[in-house]
């Protein structure tokens, strides 16, 4: 089983819709939460951080349960230029290392 | 300013050969770290250095890889007798220290794409 689990995808939702990506992560040890957003044939760049109280970054929305080991991102009003993978990434108690999840492709279309 | 850079940004060759892959953190990161990340995948820890030791070498996948930052700044991954499974992207990000110990954000460089023949 991998650590860090997420739907890959596709999604292909129409402009203006709401999309939810979640995933799961199986270290419950694991200390700090992300997203990153990664373009095709470009590096990962932080989207936001992921806190148990919730946050929120203008139509980006992120929600944490630590009891289910469960993460969430909420994208209000898709616009294509939200078209890109979206990564959860957890990083563990003892080590600064990142562990991804395979990604969700999202596609906004016109 | 200068993100993290990494050369060659593209890299053929072929069947046990050995390649040397750099990389250039932001300037002042103490933090620097090796991914690689395969087609379809997320990215996959390699290796973690804290100044110009190895804090974390745990996700080397063999002895056939290696990793130095003899400075304590750029930082050089090795591949010897390279295999057509070590083809990928290979990533360097860095993080400066943040606030009680943790560490910052972790900056990807643009990676290099290593194709083995």
């Amino acid at each position: 089983r991998k650590e860090v689990e997420q739907d890959p995808g596709p999604f292909n939702v129409p402009e203006g819709a709401t999309v939810a990506f979640n995933c799961t992560y199986s270290n419950s040890a694991s200390q700090s939460f992300f997203w990153y957003r990664q373009d095709c044939r470009k590096e990962p760049k932080l989207l936001m951080s992921v806190y148990s109280s919730g946050n929120e970054d203008g139509r980006f929305t992120a929600q944490l349960n630590r009891a289910s080991q469960y993460i969430s991102l909420l994208i209000r009003d898709s616009k294509l230029s939200d078209s890109a993978t979206y990564l959860c990434v957890v990083r563990g108690g003892a080590t600064n290392k990142l562990i991804f999840g395979t990604g969700t492709l999202l596609a906004v279309q016109p | 300013g200068a993100g993290v850079s990494q050369t060659p940004s593209n890299k053929v060759t072929e069947k046990g050969k050995y390649v040397e892959l750099r990389c250039d953190p932001i300037s002042g990161h103490t933090a620097l770290y090796w991914y690689r990340q395969s087609l379809g995948q997320g990215p996959e820890f390699l290796i973690y250095f804290q100044g110009t030791g190895a804090a974390d070498d745990s996700g080397l996948p063999n002895d056939r890889f290696f990793a130095v930052r003899p400075e304590g700044s750029v930082s050089t991954l090795k591949i010897q007798r390279t295999e057509r499974g070590d083809s990928a992207v290979y990533l360097c990000a860095s993080s400066s220290p943040g606030r009680g110990g943790s560490y910052d954000t972790q900056y990807f460089g643009p990676g290099t794409r290593l194709t083995v023949l």
